[in-house]
């Protein structure tokens, strides 16, 4: 049980344009998902917490309006990166939990390259 | 704020031998601890988890033990195989109080075993 995915799994796109990630919760009701960026080699950074009908808290540093993230229903957030550069290119990560829950479930990330 | 501090990588270690991977934290209170892990191609796994003072996590022969008084949650296993080359992150959470409660995550640690 609280299986999480994501897709696509890889995404290639031009500098310039946006690209939009799903994170899905396939057997559970998800009312908080996180998103996360990681570098290579490098640990997990939070971007920003997600409640279901809510907006979404961005962590500090992070740009809401470059990182758009909605999260619409209780099984689907997206994450759209707008205006992608190359910097942007990154492994990106969601997971998903419930209240009262401590623990969270993970999607297997997107890998996105900005050319 | 918050921080988590690992062992740097990568480790390499022989298939049967005892692995020790060092984690310490800063946090005031009592926060719950956690040790999650990445499989290659994979998303995060809980691997194990703490959520007071001495308690012990124990999954898949891996174990770590919640130590207030040294602020560490060192993971541990006696024998160690191949398959357990992976990813390793310790990481805290302050949840859940209401809601989930995001996750800081330590660096990472590759551990590769060779048969």
């Amino acid at each position: 049980g609280a299986v999480v995915s994501q897709h696509p799994s890889w995404v290639i796109c031009k500098s310039g344009t946006s690209v939009k990630i799903e994170c899905r919760s396939l057997d559970f009701q998800a009312t908080t998902m996180f998103w996360y960026r990681q570098f290579p080699k490098q640990s997990l950074m939070l971007m920003a917490t997600s409640n279901e009908g809510s907006k979404a808290t961005y962590e500090q540093g992070v740009e809401k309006d470059k990182f758009l993230i909605n999260h619409a229903s209780l099984t689907l957030s997206t994450l759209t990166v707008t205006s992608a550069h190359p910097e942007d290119s990154s492994f990106y990560i969601c997971s998903a939990s419930w209240v009262r829950q401590l623990e969270q479930y993970f999607g297997p990330g997107t890998r996105l390259t900005v050319t | 704020g918050d921080s988590v501090t690992q062992m740097e990588g990568p480790v390499t270690l022989s298939e049967e031998a005892f692995l020790t991977i060092n984690c310490t934290y800063t946090a005031t209170g009592y926060p719950s601890l956690f040790w999650y892990v990445q499989y290659p191609g994979e998303g995060l796994q809980l691997l194990l988890k703490a959520t007071k003072a001495d308690d012990k996590g124990s999954n898949k022969g891996f174990e770590a033990t919640y130590r207030k008084e040294t602020t560490s949650f060192h993971l541990e296993k006696g024998s160690v195989q191949v398959s357990d080359s992976a990813v390793y992150f310790c990481a805290l959470s302050r949840g859940p109080v209401q809601g989930a409660q995001k996750l800081v995550f330590g660096q990472g640690t590759r551990l590769t075993i060779n048969p």
